[in-house]
């Protein structure tokens, strides 16, 4: 069975907190991507990766980074939180091409 | 341009009741996949089944089945003698080598079975 995890489930920081969100997938998944996911607005890209050091905008990168220093785990960053951010985050990851995304529990993240 | 529709925001039936959902998709390319993902309450998000724009073979699995028809751009997903552990969000997605294949997602249907 695919396996992704996420560092947290819920999550409450601070706006202007550095934040980080872990995903691990041990499926030797080439690729993998980080959503939100928001009430009326659905499932956004933020970013993906299609190998290790690699990364890709999505179509809503602004105030978030990602690294991916090891194929299985991709790093979400949010340099300083903004109440805007308040969101549910999902991390994916899949093989190449048209392959199934697989996803992880979600972290519900709080900026307050 | 690519898109996903999924025009039932919200269907609500007595569990046994047979569900149809509908997903209406709209591609430039010739080579494309199209994909259904449930989301129960918990919020993890479910891969059910992923179709190729050439095989447009329905699918059956259990209680599920699925009807790809490439003549009026729709996959559509029925649900027979739904029970209230269907009740979910459902989303269609699409993906086509034109755009790299990266997900269009629908808006996704709030699929509510009542006992």
């Amino acid at each position: 069975d695919v396996k992704v995890t996420q560092s947290s489930r819920y999550l409450v920081k601070r706006t202007g907190e550095k934040v980080f969100l872990e995903c691990v997938q041990d499926m030797d998944h080439e690729n993998m991507f980080w959503y939100r996911q928001d009430p009326g607005l659905g499932l956004r890209l933020i970013y993906f990766s299609y190998d290790v050091k690699m990364k890709e905008k999505g179509d809503i990168p602004e105030g978030y980074s990602v690294s991916r220093e090891k194929k299985e785990r991709f790093s979400l960053i949010l340099e300083s939180a903004s109440t805007n951010q308040t969101s549910m985050y999902l991390c994916a990851s899949s093989l190449p091409l048209a392959g199934e995304q697989y996803f992880g529990p979600g972290t519900r993240l709080t900026v307050t | 341009a690519q898109k996903v529709t999924q025009a039932q925001t919200e269907i609500s039936v007595v569990e046994k009741e047979d569900v149809t959902l509908d997903c209406v998709y709209e591609t430039r390319d010739t080579t494309y996949y199209l994909f259904w993902y449930k989301q129960p309450p918990s919020g993890e998000l479910v891969f059910l089944i992923r179709r190729n724009s050439f095989d447009e073979q329905n699918e059956i699995s259990g209680r599920y089945s699925w009807n790809f028809q490439k003549s009026t751009s729709s996959f559509n997903f029925t649900i027979t003698a739904s029970q209230v552990v269907d009740s979910a969000v459902y989303f269609c997605a699409l993906s086509e080598a034109l755009s790299n294949y990266q997900l269009i997602w629908g808006a996704g249907t709030k699929l509510i079975i009542k006992p």
